[in-house]
């Protein structure tokens, strides 16, 4: 099973809005309504931000949303704070032989 | 408090086997899948092993099948990682990970802390 494909690196500055893309298959992003993205700081377990595609767990803010179209999935954070500098994964259900995929990271700079 | 407390990693020579485990307290852990999910040094996250609630159901990377097996003990609320025939890439901080749902079709919604695997001879 292939990793799904993000972009090693995005920025932007405090109050902008930007996206993280992650390209997967037909067998993964594409098939299934299963997407997550986590968010980890350095020397930091990773957290989640987004499950299903779209759906925010108790606690995150409301700034963090997700999307997705064919097999591209997408994570997009609107008014870009300090805190959310860190890196950013994607992770893809694949089917029951070898269930996830993860990206291989996204390290978000805020200017 | 929800937490996820692993054990068990250190410096193994290739070849040799180790077992990692994890304790869970804070929810009713029988009800939740429960991943186990590496980070090399320095990279990304890779998915390793999952098991559903009453270990019906379990699942492996292409990376560790035939050599790691997980398992899970519902009355003591953990989780284990076998891991034999081991190589220096296995090398990585091992995270146990609490599934959103019974099955291994949930998100990962609860980590661990880590423990750290290094193989080396």
């Amino acid at each position: 099973q292939s990793a799904l494909t993000q972009p090693a690196s995005v920025s932007g500055s405090p109050g902008q809005s930007i996206t993280i893309s992650c390209t997967g298959t037909s067998s993964d992003v594409g098939s299934y309504n299963l997407v997550s993205w986590y968010q980890q700081h350095p020397g930091k377990a990773p957290k989640l931000m987004i499950y299903e595609g779209s759906k925010r767990p108790s606690g995150v803010s409301n700034r963090f949303s997700g999307s997705k179209s064919g097999n591209t999935a997408s994570l997009t954070i609107s008014g870009l704070q300090a805190e959310d500098e860190a890196d950013y994964y994607c992770c893809s259900y694949a089917g029951s032989s070898t269930p996830w995929v993860f990206g291989g990271g996204t390290k978000l700079t805020v200017l | 408090e929800v937490q996820l407390v692993e054990s068990g990693g250190g410096l193994v020579q290739p070849g040799r086997s180790l077992r990692l485990s994890c304790a869970a307290s804070g929810f009713t852990f029988d009800d939740y899948a429960m991943h186990w999910v590496r980070q090399a040094p320095g990279k990304g996250l890779e998915w390793v092993s999952g098991i559903s609630w009453n270990s019906g159901s379990i699942g492996y990377a292409d990376s560790v099948k035939g050599r790691f097996t997980i398992s899970r003990d519902n009355a003591k609320n953990s989780l284990y990682l076998q891991m034999n025939s081991l190589r220096a890439e296995d090398t990585a901080l091992y995270y146990c990970a609490k599934g959103f749902t019974v099955t291994t079709r949930g998100a990962f919604d609860i980590w661990g802390q880590g423990t750290m695997v290094t193989v080396s001879s």
